[in-house]
This record gives C-alpha cells, structure tokens and sequence, in this order.
C-alpha cells in the first residue's frame, strides 16, 4: 500500500514555543491530506483538510491561527502548532487519500505531542 | 446522536473465542465503511472494508446494513496479536474524502 511518513514520532517542548510536523507521501502524490488529533481514549477528531496550493480547510472550534498548514508540494504537508501550552499535548496524525483516487486513507505513525 | 457510536468495550476474551463489534453511524448518505485497527500509540490501520453484500477476510468478517445505518465486525478463532482497538469508520461520501471515526472498541485477547 501506499506509504505516509510524519516526522517527528515524539517531541517534547516549553510552553510557548511552536512545534513543526511534517506529513510526507513517499511513493505517490498527495493532492488532499488530513490532520487529526487524538487524545488519550478518545476517537480521532479532523482538524483539518490541507489542500495543495490552497488554503488548508479547518473544522469548527480549530484555531486556524494556532494551528498553521502548509502543503506546498504534492508530497508534503505540514502542521505547525503555534505558541503550544500543555493543552495541545496529543497524538497528531495525518492521513492521505491513497493514490488512483482511493477512497482509502493512508496514516502516517503519528507524533505524540507533550507541551511542558 | 453521535455520527459514527461503537461499542464501549473493553472486551476481554479468552484465546480461540469469537468476538462481535457493533457500529452505527448517523448519516444514511455514507457511502464508504471501514474497519480500521489502532494499536497502542500507533496510527490506525486499515483492517477491511465494508460492503454491502458482506466480506470476509480469513478470520474477519464484516457486515453492512445500510437500512439499519449498522455494521459489524465479527472475528472467529481470536488470537492474542488481535489485541488491540477497533475503530469504525465511515465516509460521508457526497465527493468528501473526509473519514469519521468511532470512538473505537478495545480488545483484549487473554492467554
């Protein structure tokens, strides 16, 4: 199947910094992907629809402020948790939809936040 | 109503016994069903889709209801490396790529 990397796995940082997470399609284009969060035995909630060469579509209640996407290539995303406090700790996942317009998604591992 | 509501779980089970998953979703217009499987700390992955006709896949198999908006998840012979949570997942369709998930059921598979 197709292959989604995210990077990092794990990062722990100080309140008030900003943390990158990248989100890469290795073996096919991506022109949709998805962010999710999910916290400790909860269900993983959408946060938002990053779009190539577009402007990223954010669910209700999520900071688009806070919470910056970039997917400026085919192959990449990235989400960029802005002034990050203890709240923000959770596991950040994103997705791609398989290629040949799968409707099939394809996860990265997953970066577990925790914001000290 | 919760748009995808699975069971709670946790279910413990015995190695060898078989086990069922109820979900159901709240939008009779999902086209796309899934079963993914997510283990601890880990992304999920996709475990089966779901047809409407029913489809097994070795130990697993999966059903669709679409008049009910219910589908299950039914695995004989349980083995202790299907321990793990199950999520339901749906896709709202309507050209969306967008997936809902479940809250998920965890299994655990005892010795």
């Amino acid at each position: 199947g197709a292959v989604v990397s995210q990077h990092p796995s794990w990062v722990i940082c100080k309140s008030g910094t900003s943390v990158k997470i990248e989100c890469r399609s290795l073996d096919f284009q991506a022109t949709t992907m998805f962010w999710y969060r999910q916290f400790p035995k909860q269900s993983l909630m959408l946060m938002a629809t990053s779009n190539e060469g577009s402007k990223a579509t954010y669910e209700q209640g999520v900071e688009k402020d806070k919470f910056l996407i970039n997917h400026a290539s085919l192959t990449l995303s990235t989400l960029t948790v802005t002034s990050a406090h203890p709240e923000d700790s959770s596991f950040y996942i994103c997705s791609a939809r398989g290629p040949r317009r799968s409707t099939e998604a394809f996860f990265g591992q997953g970066t577990r936040l925790t914001v000290v | 109503r919760k748009e995808v509501e699975q069971d709670p779980g946790p279910f413990n089970v015995p190695e060898g016994a078989t086990v069922a998953f109820n979900c159901t979703y709240s939008n009779s217009a999902s086209q796309s069903f899934f079963w993914y499987r997510q283990d601890c700390r880990k992304e999920p992955k996709l475990l089966m889709s779901v047809y409407s006709s029913g489809n097994e896949d070795g130990r697993f198999t999966a059903q669709l209801n679409r008049a009910s908006q219910y589908i299950s998840l039914l695995i004989r012979d349980s083995k202790l490396s299907d321990s793990a949570t199950y999520l339901c997942v749906v896709n709202p369709g309507a050209g969306s790529y967008q997936l809902t998930f479940g809250k998920g059921t965890k299994l655990s598979v005892i010795p």
